[in-house]
This record gives C-alpha cells, sequence and structure tokens, in this order.
C-alpha cells in the first residue's frame, strides 16, 4: 500500500460529460502528480502540484483542469470528455516534489467513455 | 532534452533464469535515473534509483541495475526470475536541477516481463 487514495477506482460515461477524479496523497507529502496512462501513449505527465500551487505542466488538454486544496488532497478535472479520453489516471505524491524522490502511485482511476 | 528508449516491448524468462530489462537514454545533464514496477492493476512502485552515487544500485525484490555512462545505458537485471516478478516495468529519467519537480520525469515506454514455469 502506496498511501495514495484515489477515488473512483472504476467509472463509465458518456461523451460531452464532465467527471472528477480525486486523489488524496501520502501523509506528509506536498507534491501531487497526476498521471495519463494508455495503450498507445504510455505514462505521459499531466500537471504536477506542490502545497497548493501549480508547479508544472506537461501534456494537460485545455478541457482538463486540476487543483490542489489545502488540506492537500488534489483534484482532476475532465470535461467534455471523448473517446479517446478513455484511460487510466493516475496520482501521485512525493515529499518535497524534487526530481530525485521516489513517487508513490495510487491505484488509479480506470476511465471509460462510451 | 532527454529520452528515455526500453529496447524490449516484451521479455519472456524462464523461472529461475536470469533477468534483464534494457534501457538507454540520452540527456544533456546529469540524470537521475529510476526503474518503476507495475504489477497488473495497481500503480507504480519504485523498484530503484540512481542520483549520481554509486553507479550499481540495488533495489527491491533482489533487483539491481548499473549505471553506464559511456554507453548511456541503464540496464536492470536480477539473478533468477521468480513468478511473482511478472509485470510491467518502466525506465524513467529526469533532469538533475532545482528547475522543477519530477515534472522533469520521462517514462519510457514499459517492458512487459513473462515469467515461464
Amino acid at each position: 500500500d502506496s498511501g495514495v487514495t484515489q477515488t473512483p477506482k472504476h467509472l463509465i460515461t458518456a461523451t460531452g460529460q464532465r467527471v472528477t477524479l480525486r486523489c488524496s496523497p501520502r501523509s506528509g507529502d506536498l507534491s501531487v502528480y497526476w498521471y495519463q496512462q494508455s495503450l498507445d501513449q504510455g505514462l505521459q505527465f499531466l500537471i504536477q502540484y506542490y502545497n497548493g500551487e501549480e508547479r508544472a505542466k506537461g501534456n494537460i488538454l485545455e478541457r482538463f483542469s486540476a487543483q490542489q486544496f489545502p488540506d492537500l488532497h488534489s483534484e482532476l478535472n475532465l470535461s467534455s470528455l471523448e473517446l479517446g479520453d478513455s484511460a487510466l489516471y493516475f496520482c501521485a505524491s512525493s515529499e518535497a516534489g524534487l526530481v530525485s524522490e521516489e513517487l508513490f502511485f495510487g491505484e488509479g482511476s480506470r476511465l471509460t467513455v462510451l | 532534452a532527454q529520452s528515455v528508449t526500453q529496447l524490449d516491448s516484451h521479455v519472456s524468462v524462464s523461472e529461475g533464469t536470469p533477468v534483464l530489462l534494457r534501457c538507454n537514454y540520452s540527456s544533456s545533464y546529469s540524470p537521475s535515473l529510476f526503474w518503476y514496477v507495475q504489477h497488473p492493476n495497481k500503480g507504480l512502485q519504485l523498484l530503484l534509483k540512481y542520483t549520481s552515487a554509486a553507479t550499481l544500485v540495488k533495489g527491491i525484490n533482489g533487483f539491481e541495475a548499473e549505471f553506464k555512462k559511456s554507453e548511456t545505458s541503464f540496464h536492470l537485471t536480477k539473478p533468477s526470475a521468480h513468478m511473482s516478478d511478472a509485470a510491467e516495468y518502466f525506465c524513467v529519467v529526469s533532469l538533475f536541477s532545482w528547475a522543477g519537480g519530477a515534472d522533469g520525469l520521462t517514462f519510457g515506454k514499459g517492458t512487459h516481463l513473462i515469467i515461464q514455469p
């Protein structure tokens, strides 16, 4: 158990809809990351937060947004969903967000868009 | 710019035989290098990491990797495979820089390790 909790584990929705994925980081970790994993693209970095502030952006679409709250949990919002958004979305956390740190991953939220 | 190439998408070995998963990287700076493992329906877990200390890095579950700067490689090995090693393995490179956090991480495409009984 990594200590990172993601909900929901599975989500099925229709095109055009909006969903919210939630992540609770490991106790004491200030940095949260979101990744998208799909068969064709592999593991893609979406966005990173550190102590409530956005630290870095990766290949995140404009239809997607995220935030980290004062209690350090994070939410990833996906809107105007398309079939191609079907993927496994991982949240990870680390202590201070440094490049040399270990990332602790949750078990992911599997999104299926029909 | 940095990139990482995992040379094999699938590797199949017999239980009890050695494992070799190959990884080459390119980085303009001194890299940090990692191997993560992903078991089915699970999140990724760190196996080991190299951050400019000893070039031979020992990780969990008997895995180790050797950083070879001249070959820009960071291959993962294990002397004797176990059935529980069947999983997806990711080689990861990051810039050793204060400019950003782990947003600098670049993941390889993964190597699927199959263990034959």
